[in-house]
């Protein structure tokens, strides 16, 4: 089956560095969304993007936050200026078709802000 | 706003014992239901899902059942094996919100030989 890569697997930074996150969705899809998950928390809907705009996004998600197709294959989450809460796993979707509602997630990304 | 309740873990069962994952959810009009299963190391994965009342989702032996009346999808295994291990995660999705999954809080669950 195919497979959404993110990279890195773990990533540690020192709090007011800026971050990317990487993700490699599934090749023909066009929908691309990121989660992310606070130890011992719920996963939380960060953003969701479809031909190439934000089509909505949560309260976590300011101005801190981007996100951008670059190049057509990556899917990039760019965090400026992290904070210690920012510290979670960051997990990537993509979605081929909204009729079957099937979003295939990548295996994530573990951000420790130091 | 959209919420789901899951049953809290961790879940410890030995081989071959019945599982049940309760799950409820709160949300505004006609929403489809999930269950995502994650194993060690990997990414979630879609083990079933409902889009309408009643429905029946099922796969690898797993079953859940879009109940409205009680606004549950309680995910059910007659026979757990030790590759069940995993953590497991009850989600739905309204079709008005691009959709955006919102998600229980994961139940881990063990199963022991």
């Amino acid at each position: 089956e195919p497979e959404v890569t993110q990279t890195p697997s773990h990533q540690v930074t020192q709090m007011g560095q800026e971050v990317i996150l990487r993700c490699v969705p599934i090749s023909n899809h066009l929908y691309f969304y990121w989660y992310r998950q606070i130890l011992g928390q719920k996963v939380e809907f960060l953003v969701s993007f479809y031909n190439n705009e934000i089509s909505e996004k949560s309260e976590i998600f300011d101005d801190q936050f981007s996100v951008e197709r670059p190049d057509g294959s990556n899917f990039t989450l760019k965090i400026r200026s992290t904070k210690l809460e920012d510290s979670a796993m960051y997990f990537c979707a993509s979605m081929g078709s909204p009729t079957n509602e099937k979003l295939f997630f990548g295996s994530g990304t573990q951000l420790s802000v130091l | 706003g959209n919420s789901v309740t899951q049953m809290e873990g961790p879940v410890t069962l030995s081989e071959e014992a019945f599982l049940t994952i309760n799950c409820t959810y709160t949300a505004t009009g006609y929403p489809s239901l999930f269950w995502y299963v994650q194993y060690p190391g990997e990414g979630l994965q879609l083990l079933l899902k409902a889009t309408k009342a009643d429905d029946k989702g099922s796969n690898k032996g797993f079953e859940a059942t879009y109940r409205k009346e009680t606004t549950s999808f309680h995910l059910e295994k007659g026979s757990v094996q030790v590759s069940d291990s995993a953590v497991y995660f009850c989600a739905l999705s309204d079709p008005g919100s691009a959709r955006q999954l919102t998600f229980g809080s994961g139940t881990q669950l063990t199963v022991l030989p």
